[in-house]
């Protein structure tokens, strides 16, 4: 079955370092998403591919950034990361364009910045 | 800007009680409206989606919502819970012509065996 994952599933790091999170789809989706969830906020768009090459900020982008290399990977990097930064990361992907179109949420990944 | 508010922060509701959660919005057109479920430790499953046509919108798990455009809400409703049910829930508006979505604040339900 297609599917979307994340890892790590739960990441500890420090104040300065840089993380990389994964997500990995299986579906051939266009677009793709990462949100953080927030206790009080829901999800917050963080940043979002339309395609190959493709990147754009969403509503909270500072500090992170993506690249799109290929269809199925969308990875996340923290730049720097703070401790303003835990959170829990979803990577979501959509097969067509639209905000009508169903968005399809990976597991998660739980993290923890000291 | 859109906004989606879900004024439940936490509902506690008894097994095969009916339940309706709140969402409005605030968008200046017809939005697109979704429910989203969150299990816990688990990503978000669709529930169900407006965004045309009738307004009262059958979903998955027996869950059904209904938008009206007066009073700028979309709420979910079931008539019967399940404890399987427990889980959070989310409301999300889509814009027209975007692709992305802006999601409420979520409601955690709680079952009472």
């Amino acid at each position: 079955d297609a599917e979307i994952t994340q890892s790590p599933r739960h990441k500890i790091t420090e104040t300065g370092r840089q993380v990389t999170l994964a997500c990995h789809q299986t579906w051939n989706h266009n677009n793709m998403f990462w949100y953080r969830q927030d206790l009080g906020h829901g999800l917050r768009l963080i940043h979002y591919s339309y395609g190959v090459h493709d990147t754009n900020k969403g509503e909270v982008s500072d500090g992170y950034s993506v690249s799109r290399s290929n269809t199925e990977d969308l990875p996340l990097t923290l730049e720097s990361a703070a401790s303003s930064q835990t959170s829990v990361y979803f990577c979501a992907s959509s097969e067509l364009a639209g905000a009508h179109e169903t968005q399809y949420f990976g597991p998660g990944t739980r993290l923890l910045v000291l | 800007a859109q906004s989606v508010t879900q004024p439940d922060i936490h509902i506690t509701v008894s097994e095969g009680a009916s339940l309706e959660l709140r969402c409005n919005y605030s968008y200046g057109a017809t939005p697109y409206l979704f429910w989203y479920v969150q299990s816990p430790g688990q990503g978000l499953q669709l529930l169900l989606k407006y965004f045309s046509g009738d307004t009262l919108v059958q979903g998955i798990k027996g869950f059904e919502a209904e938008f009206k455009r007066s009073q700028s809400s979309f709420n979910l409703r079931k008539p019967s819970v399940h404890w399987s049910d427990a889980a959070e829930y989310f409301c999300a508006v889509g814009e027209r012509g975007a692709q992305k979505l802006v999601f409420g604040q979520g409601t955690r339900l709680t079952i009472n065996p």
